[in-house]
Parts: C-alpha cells; sequence; structure tokens
C-alpha cells in the first residue's frame, strides 16, 4: 500500500534555531517528491520537488534531502522565523497504469516562537 | 492572476441538503482536482479533470459529483449532506501531469460542516 509518513506530528522551536522535519514513504513505484507548506486557512503551496537522482535542493533557509534507497526525505528549516509557522506536507507522486497520483502525508505543525 | 479561486470560504449545511462549491483558476491550466482535508489525516483525492468535458473519480468520490464545462471551471456538487462530509475541501490545478512533475496551485479552501 502506498503510503507517506511523517515526523513529527508537531513541533515547536525558538525563533532563529533550525528544525528538521521528516518523511519516509513506501510508494512505488516512485515519481518525485516534493515538501508543501501549509499557512493556517491557506491551501498548501510547494517548496521544492525531489526527483529520483537528486539528493539535495534549497529554497532559501529550506533545504530538502532525498535518500532513494532508504526511502527518507527531510526538509531542514534553518535560522527559522515567525513565519516558518505552518504545516509542511511531504506528497510523493507515483506512476500506476500511465497516471500519476499524489499520495500526501499528514504534515507536520511546526510552532515557531518569538 | 487571481491564480485558484474557491467560494464559499465557509459553509454550515444540514443533513440531506445539497449545495456547490465553486472553484475557478486563470492560469489556463488543463488539469484540476478536488481533495477533502480531514484533521490530521492526508489530502485525499475526490475528482480530477484532465481538460473541458473530462473527468474522473479519485480515492473517496462517493456523495459528490462534478463537471467541467469550461477550461477555467471546475465546480464540486455535494447531494444529500452526511456528516462524513464534514471537512476542508481544496480545490487544485496544474498545467498537465507531467509525468508526475507538475506543481499543484491549491485554493484557499472551502470548511464545510454537516449538522
Amino acid at each position: 500500500k502506498n503510503q507517506v509518513e511523517q515526523s513529527p506530528q508537531s513541533l515547536i522551536i525558538l525563533e532563529g534555531k533550525n528544525c528538521t522535519l521528516q518523511c519516509n514513504y513506501t510508494v512505488s513505484p516512485f515519481s518525485n517528491l516534493r515538501w508543501y507548506k501549509q499557512d493556517t486557512g491557506r491551501g498548501p503551496v510547494s517548496l521544492t520537488i525531489m526527483t529520483f537522482s537528486e539528493n539535495t535542493k534549497s529554497n532559501g533557509r529550506y533545504t530538502a534531502t532525498l535518500d532513494a534507497d532508504t526511502k527518507q526525505s527531510s526538509l531542514h528549516i534553518t535560522a527559522s522565523q515567525l513565519s516558518d509557522s505552518a504545516s509542511y506536507i511531504c506528497v510523493v507522486s507515483a506512476a500506476t497504469s500511465g497516471t500519476y497520483k499524489y499520495i500526501f502525508g499528514t504534515g507536520t505543525r511546526l510552532k515557531v516562537l518569538a | 492572476n487571481a491564480g485558484v479561486t474557491q467560494t464559499p470560504k465557509f459553509r454550515i449545511l444540514k443533513i440531506g441538503q445539497s449545495m456547490t462549491l465553486q472553484c475557478a483558476q486563470d492560469m489556463n491550466h488543463n488539469y484540476m482536482y478536488w481533495y477533502r482535508q480531514d484533521p490530521g489525516m492526508g489530502l485525499k483525492l475526490i475528482y480530477y479533470s484532465v481538460g473541458a468535458g473530462i473527468t474522473d473519480k479519485g480515492e473517496v468520490p462517493n456523495g459528490y459529483n462534478v463537471s467541467r464545462s469550461t477550461t477555467e471551471d471546475f465546480p464540486l456538487r455535494l447531494e444529500l449532506a452526511a456528516p462524513s462530509q464534514t471537512s476542508v475541501y481544496f480545490c487544485a490545478s496544474s498545467y498537465g501531469a507531467g509525468r508526475g512533475y507538475d506543481e499543484q496551485f491549491f485554493g484557499p479552501g472551502t470548511r464545510l460542516t454537516v449538522l
């Protein structure tokens, strides 16, 4: 069964600190993995996409990693800001019978405190 | 560009009532999607469309209907609302499927409560 699991479920950190969010998946055949940021009351917005051959990709203070062998990805946030408070969702795309399916994780809710 | 817009933002329905959730996009995207997001759960695909006149079921289509008469609009119809349909509904669009690489752009969501 295709699944995407994220940890931790929630996280509280102080402004300026770093944090790492985890995503483990059992999706086959794997196409790509995308991290979204979802602010409260809004729709998800894409942060970065990782393909099978990519190990690391950065988008400002956000750095995503992918280990396709262990089927794990992480999202590292550097020097956190209050505006980073949001849910972060890992989405894995699977290729099935000529179409593509998106499997969503349940998200990690991050709270950054001043 | 307004991107993906959804109306209404909030709605309370009584059991058995019907309603239509509106979704529109102005990015000339071919693909459109409807998802529901339940508390503590990942988004689940209800229906999707690959172009005007073409729709297909997702994971959780029961109790819903869709139509796609234009590229821009993709309304979701709830018939005979049930408490199990209480959720936040997101509409999304993408240019194509792009072998799964195309970014999905999401609307702000509609929070629906069925009492």
